[in-house]
């Protein structure tokens, strides 16, 4: 599995765009991004992931680049709620997650 | 949908003692997978099970175990339990799209 690199925290105002980069230079070209975060004490919550191509749901935006060497996470309107870890995970379909140690997300007032 | 249940939620045990965790997979879900989390080591692969069968196996010692039952429950297992062994251990399910969700955890504290 592909390592991947995120700034260890964030920090942003209530109701801008959290947005989110991780580096997986070494990604192999059937390894997925997934994303998910942790809220403190709970089970990691799934919120997206990706191949090749940008995906939205609605939860967030995952932005690929073309070379699939990072991506990026967009969360639109960001509220205090969001305030939680994020993990960028490189991973094949059917192999387990690897956790870095993510990025901490702290949304303001 | 009913989400992954874990069960229980808070356990309190004492060295030398032994352990078992629940967990139920979202309905339709075949592989359960265990991971456990430490402030030190962050959050660990177990192993995984998917229809009675241990797919895959983490780095641990043969101390932890686990099982699959026929309507794709999970239990875990640990035997003569240590001081290291208190963590938030997590069970995630997935279904044939392979996306891994996960249930509330179970909070182990071994005195």
């Amino acid at each position: 599995d592909a390592k991947t690199t995120q700034p260890p925290s964030m920090d942003c105002a209530e109701g801008r765009a959290a947005n989110l980069p991780c580096n997986h230079s070494t990604i192999s070209g059937n390894e997925y991004v997934y994303w998910y975060r942790q809220i403190h004490s709970q089970g990691p919550q799934y919120i997206i992931h990706g191949l090749k191509n940008n995906e939205t749901n609605e939860m967030a935006s995952l932005i690929i680049t073309e070379d699939r060497k990072s991506s990026t996470l967009i969360l639109p309107h960001a509220t205090l709620r969001d305030t939680a870890v994020y993990y960028c995970i490189a991973r094949y379909n059917t192999d387990k997650l690897i956790f870095g140690t993510g990025t901490r997300l702290q949304v303001f007032p | 949908k009913a989400g992954v249940t874990q069960t229980p939620r808070y356990l309190i045990k004492t060295r030398g003692q032994q352990v078992t965790l629940s967990c139920s997979p979202i309905s339709g879900h075949r592989s359960v997978s265990w991971y456990q989390q430490t402030p030190g080591q962050g959050l660990q692969f177990l192993f995984e099970y998917f229809s009675e069968t241990q797919r895959n196996k983490g780095n641990f010692p043969g101390r932890f175990s686990g099982r699959q039952f026929s309507n794709s429950r999970s239990e875990m297992n640990v035997s003569t339990l240590e001081l290291g062994d208190s963590a938030l251990y997590l069970c995630a399910s997935s279904g044939a799209e392979e996306t891994q969700y996960f249930g509330p955890g179970t909070r182990l504290l071994v005195l």
